[in-house]
């Protein structure tokens, strides 16, 4: 079955200090990958996504990702963590050769602390 | 501005009283889809539209209806809401084609007492 795997609830990081949210799914063939945000109170924002290519994708608010094939992982990262990129991360990968439909992992909530 | 829009953004109802949660995206998209947020289960598909007319369950169909009959529009519909359908409700929409981005809705909060 297709999933998707964020192994840690929380992330804890000091502000200016280097963050990475984890990322592991199981699909068949090569999917894409994505990263949305949820602030508190609010939707569901995109940050990025791996559609092919470079296995570094940058996106928005500094965030970068890197696809590693081999391990089946789409890391999210960024080299100085602010106070307000504190919210709830997702990871979400839909498969290429069937619906439309993203899977989403249970997601990461990112506290920065001052 | 482009956008997708949901109304109510909160809802309190009682079991049994039927509603419906509206949906609107201006962009044009094809696609749309309806999921729910559930504490860490993350996000799962209720019911997708491909486009008008066109609409297919997804992994947690089972009390709930949509209907496409405008390509701006998808409206869920509880037709009998139970306490189990408490929870955070997110629209979202597409273009077709590979890679293309899916952006959400505001969200809907939903209390069935």
């Amino acid at each position: 079955a297709q999933s998707v795997a964020q192994p840690e609830d929380q992330v804890n990081v000091a502000e200016g200090n280097p963050l990475t949210v984890k990322c592991t799914y199981s699909v068949s063939g090569n999917p894409y990958l994505f990263w949305y945000v949820q602030y508190p109170n609010r939707g569901l924002q995109f940050l990025l996504k791996y559609i092919t290519g470079d296995n570094l994708v940058k996106g928005s608010y500094g965030f970068e990702a890197e696809f590693n094939k081999s391990q089946t992982s789409f890391h999210l990262k960024k080299p100085s963590a602010l106070v307000s990129d504190s919210a709830l991360y997702f990871c979400a990968v839909r498969d290429r050769d069937s619906s439309y439909k993203l899977i989403f992992g249970s997601g990461t909530r990112l506290l920065v602390r001052p | 501005e482009a956008q997708v829009t949901q109304n109510p953004r909160y809802l309190i109802t009682v079991t049994g009283k039927k509603l419906t949660v509206t949906c609107s995206q201006n962009m044009n998209h094809e696609y749309m889809s309806w999921y729910r947020q559930d504490p860490g289960l993350g996000l799962r598909q209720i019911y997708y539209s491909m486009n008008v007319e066109v609409t297919d369950k997804g992994d947690v169909p089972e009390g709930y209806k949509v209907s496409r009959k405008e390509k701006r529009n998808f409206p869920l519909i509880l037709e009998s809401p139970s306490p189990n359908q408490t929870s955070l409700y997110f629209c979202a929409s597409s273009p077709l084609g590979g890679g293309k981005t899916q952006y959400f809705g505001p969200g809907t909060r939903l209390l069935v007492l």
